[in-house]
């Protein structure tokens, strides 16, 4: 069960577009629709941002999109925003009925 | 609306065990899959278990497997964590988390309790 690979940082403006990709195998990423996102501010429990690969739960800005692509999905922040700044993970639902997290990425507002 | 808390944490010896407790409100308990996620001192999220609505199925991340046991009470509106032969590595915030129905997603986190395991 190796964790999903992320970005260590991505960083950008304010107002700009960033995409935070999230690679797995085709035992995780691959297998299932189920990549979740999560944004962390320190200190403060995980906020689900993204399910089933784009879907947004309620109340979550649309600023936060999700897409996959074979093994690999993405988030992407659109007009980014100094309170985005804060750790990103992935998630992905696995062909052993488990649950894995990315590695994680810090996202800096320049 | 929905609230989750972590109780249980503490300093434990090596070896030694340990039970986490989670008491969840606002929501129908005993229809959701419920889950625990680690997170090790400024290191990241870790997955460590589910266990479904009625209590019949669960998974375990490999790390944990054989050592930790969840399970929950239905009637009390409680999840467990049973944390055996603890090591240093185990030392983290854990993390109770409620499940986003058929996506395998955790829509609702608690704030989580600290477990440090020293000697």
């Amino acid at each position: 069960q190796s964790a999903l690979t992320q970005p260590a940082s991505v960083s950008g403006s304010p107002g700009q577009s960033i995409t935070i990709s999230c690679t797995g195998t085709i035992d995780d990423v691959g297998a299932y629709n189920h990549v979740s996102w999560y944004q962390q501010h320190p200190g403060k429990a995980p906020k689900l941002l993204i399910y089933d690969v784009s879907k947004r739960p309620s109340g979550v800005s649309n600023r936060f999109s999700g897409s996959k692509s074979g093994n690999t999905a993405s988030l992407t922040i659109s007009g980014l925003q100094a309170e985005d700044e804060a750790d990103y993970y992935c998630n992905s639902y696995t062909t052993r009925s488990t649950n894995v997290f990315g590695t994680g990425t810090e996202v800096t507002v320049l | 609306q929905v609230q989750l808390v972590e109780s249980g944490g503490g300093v434990v010896q090596p070896g030694r065990s340990l039970r986490l407790s989670c008491a969840a409100s606002g929501f129908s308990f005993s229809t959701y899959g419920m889950y625990w996620v680690r997170q090790a001192p400024g290191k990241g999220l870790e997955w460590l278990a589910v266990v479904s609505h009625d209590g019949t199925n669960k998974y375990y991340a490999d790390s944990v497997k054989g050592r930790f046991t969840i399970s929950r009470d239905n009637s009390k509106n409680s999840l467990y964590l049973q944390m055996n032969s603890l090591r240093a590595e185990d030392s983290a915030v854990y993390f109770c988390a409620k499940d986003v129905p058929r996506a395998a997603a955790f829509d609702s986190w608690g704030q989580g309790t600290l477990v440090t395991v020293s000697s």
